[in-house]
């Protein structure tokens, strides 16, 4: 099984500034990672597919960068309407599993 | 627009059952992946069962033997029987799928629907 492991678990970022966010997993996934928006009482949201690819509809502060076994997700310019838990999930093999899961708060 | 409309769950006691219902629209279920996604009360995303467009299924150590997942063509519906159900199922479950078969980044989410196992 590969394991996902968030990093960090909890960040509090004023607005406009960067937030970076880590996955490392326990083993190469080459580039199947994808990373997901989920606020309270929410469906996840999918913000990134396949390490970098960006998804119709997100706005560009979102971006992601990685492969093989370390990967990050980064927000530029933080707004208010991130605050959110942000999860990364690994598709290359089963059982797919997802990282702990990062809270980001706004100052 | 893709879709996922889900139902059933509910309050059942330990060692019940109860069938999870996601349906598609504006794309047909049979062609895609679909996969099963529970979230415990405050706790993060867990992956839970898997279903190929080729047919081809899977599970979590944690539900293996007790859940399955299949699908109905003429309703274009995923289904996830949940039988021997633990208390430690109690969650949100949420089924999920992606823009074409092959494309594990998944897009498309369902509503949730929340499964509350106790006595």
């Amino acid at each position: 099984e590969v394991v996902l492991t968030q990093s960090p678990s909890f960040q509090s970022v004023a607005p406009k500034e960067r937030v970076t966010i880590a996955c490392r997993a326990s083993q190469n996934i080459v580039t199947s990672l994808h990373w997901y928006q989920q606020k309270p009482g929410q469906s996840p949201k999918l913000l990134v597919k396949y390490g970098s690819q960006s998804i119709s509809g997100v706005p560009s502060r979102f971006s992601g960068s990685g492969s093989g076994t370390d990967f990050t997700l980064t927000i530029n310019s933080l707004e208010a309407e991130d605050a959110a838990t942000y999860y990364c999930h690994q598709s290359k093999s089963v059982p797919w599993t997802f990282g702990q899961g990062t809270k980001v708060e706004i100052k | 627009e893709f879709q996922l409309v889900q139902s059933g769950g509910g309050l059942v006691r330990p060692g019940g059952s109860l069938r999870l219902s996601c349906a598609g629209s504006g794309f047909t279920v049979s062609g895609i992946y679909m996969a099963w996604v529970r979230q415990a009360p405050g706790r993060g995303l867990e992956w839970v069962s898997l279903i190929y467009s080729a047919g081809r299924t899977y599970y979590a150590d944690s539900v293996k033997g007790r859940f399955s997942i299949s699908g109905d063509n003429s309703k274009n519906t995923v289904y996830l029987q949940m039988n021997s159900l633990r208390v430690e199922d109690t969650a949100v479950y949420y089924c999920a799928s992606g823009s074409w078969d092959g494309d594990y980044g998944m897009n498309v989410w369902g509503q949730g629907t929340t499964v509350t196992v106790s006595s």
